[in-house]
């Protein structure tokens, strides 16, 4: 089974422009979590999304940045006009559906985002 | 806020030492518990899980400890190996002892074992 997808694992972008973040969980999942890793700190919760639903976003700055989860295809972690504190490395993670008993969330190796 | 701590920042052990990673938790709520490792360049990877309604488990040369009187986990590796050597981190959630939720992350452990 392959692993959580993320891509692109590394993304340049310039400030004031928008970067995407595309994360594929694992087959038969669909819960997805992002989080921010700072250098030398422990990952800070963003985001959970069911399918087509935004569960708990209580961790995701309210202005430029938004998350999906569609139907079809991976969620997205969407960060608009871009600023230096946004680099960081962002990790996806899924689990699958509640009650196929309980599972650790997994993670995917994340994309390194570095604002010049 | 509430938040989940480490207590040692860097641990260094010799090949075939145990090793023992501590770690602090602040939330009484909190009912599920797990630790990863993470390796330079990769994502968390899942090492051993924990609810609160058990005070250990084990699993292949791991083995997790919760005290909630104190609030504190630990995590006990049998016969390190160089290919332990990763950063450690605990976290916890209250999603009704399941990590269907949002995960809290402790600042994380630095282990480095030497042959």
């Amino acid at each position: 089974n392959a692993g959580v997808m993320q891509n692109p694992r590394h993304l340049v972008r310039r400030r004031g422009q928008e970067a995407r973040l595309r994360c594929s969980p694992m087959k038969g999942h669909s819960h997805v979590y992002w989080y921010r890793q700072l250098p030398e700190e422990g990952l800070k919760f963003m985001v959970y999304l069911q399918k087509e639903n935004i569960i708990d976003e209580s961790g995701m700055p309210k202005e430029r940045f938004s998350a999906e989860f569609p139907k079809e295809g991976p969620s997205i972690l969407r960060i608009q006009q871009v600023v230096r504190g946004d680099s960081a490395a962002y990790f996806c993670a899924s689990s699958p559906p509640s009650g196929q008993g309980n599972q650790p969330q997994h993670f995917g190796d994340g994309t390194r985002l570095s604002i010049l | 806020g509430e938040s989940v701590g480490l207590h040692l920042p860097t641990l260094s052990v010799q090949e075939g030492d145990n090793s023992i990673i501590n770690c602090a938790y602040s939330n009484s709520a909190s009912d599920y518990f797990i630790w990863y490792k993470q390796e330079s360049g990769k994502g968390p990877q899942f090492i051993i899980d924990i609810r609160s309604n058990m005070d250990k488990r084990q699993g292949q040369r791991v083995t997790v400890l919760l005290n909630k009187t104190v609030k504190h986990l630990s995590l006990q590796i049998a016969a390190t190996q160089p290919g332990d050597s990763a950063v450690y981190f605990c976290a916890e959630s209250n999603a009704g002892g399941t990590s269907y939720g949002k995960l809290t992350f402790g600042q994380g452990t630095i282990l480095t074992v030497h042959p």
